[in-house]
């Protein structure tokens, strides 16, 4: 099992719909957890990060960390086409660790 | 220009050659990283350094050597490539490594090995 777990889609919806985007994980030494967006033939770009658990909003993007369930999500509102990209979840142990990623979600908006 | 930027963004090779691939970043973040990214695998740590001179293995360093005698750069070399090595490369910097450790990455580097 690896220690990051995320459904790699690709995952179509039409605009203005509620998109989830979900990772599991196994190591329950994680803190700190993230969401990087990819676009097509570009790196990754940090969206938003939250340390422990909690939910976390920033716009229309609300990220969620349940570590009881070891579970974390992202959920993006009124969707456009311009979220259509990639999204990976990453996450790390305090300390000088590397971050450990998903191996990330293909998301299309239709218009 | 400020930033991380890869050289080259694209690259032909044959089975056997060395190619080096090139990240230089303009923050003088002490961290730098370089993953591949693969269908299936998603991005995967190749190697890391966490200052100048000091650097470590990740997930996948076989095959590859890094160096880093300037903070600002971080070359990845493939001493005798192979076929498996065809992927896209990612550098990556941080300032810190402990923490959130927000990374930064470049445009990445597009290897393709005959």
């Amino acid at each position: 099992q690896k220690e990051v777990e995320q459904d790699p889609g690709p995952l179509s919806v039409p605009e203005g719909a509620i998109v989830s985007l979900n990772c599991t994980y196994s190591n329950s030494a994680f803190q700190y957890f993230m969401w990087y967006r990819q676009y097509s033939r570009k790196g990754p770009e940090l969206l938003m990060y939250t340390y422990s658990s909690g939910n976390k909003e920033d716009g229309r993007f609300t990220a969620q960390v349940d570590k009881s369930s070891k579970y974390i999500s992202l959920f993006i509102r009124d969707s456009q086409p311009s979220d259509s990209a990639t999204y990976l979840c990453a996450m790390k142990q305090s300390g000088n660790t590397p971050l450990v990623f998903g191996k990330g979600t293909r998301l299309s908006v239709i218009a | 220009d400020a930033g991380i930027t890869q050289s080259p963004r694209y690259k032909i090779t044959e089975t056997g050659r060395q190619v080096t691939l090139m990240c230089h970043q303009t923050w003088s973040h002490s961290y730098m990283f370089w993953y591949r990214q693969d269908l299936g695998h998603g991005l995967r740590l190749i190697y890391y350094s966490a200052a100048a001179d000091i650097t470590d293995k990740g997930e996948v360093p076989d095959g590859y050597v890094v160096s880093r005698s300037k903070t600002e750069n971080f070359p990845l070399t493939l001493e005798s490539a192979t076929r498996s090595q065809t992927s896209v490369y990612f550098c990556a910097s941080s300032e810190h490594g402990s923490g959130a450790n927000v990374l930064t990455f470049g445009a990445g580097s597009r290897l393709t090995v005959l």
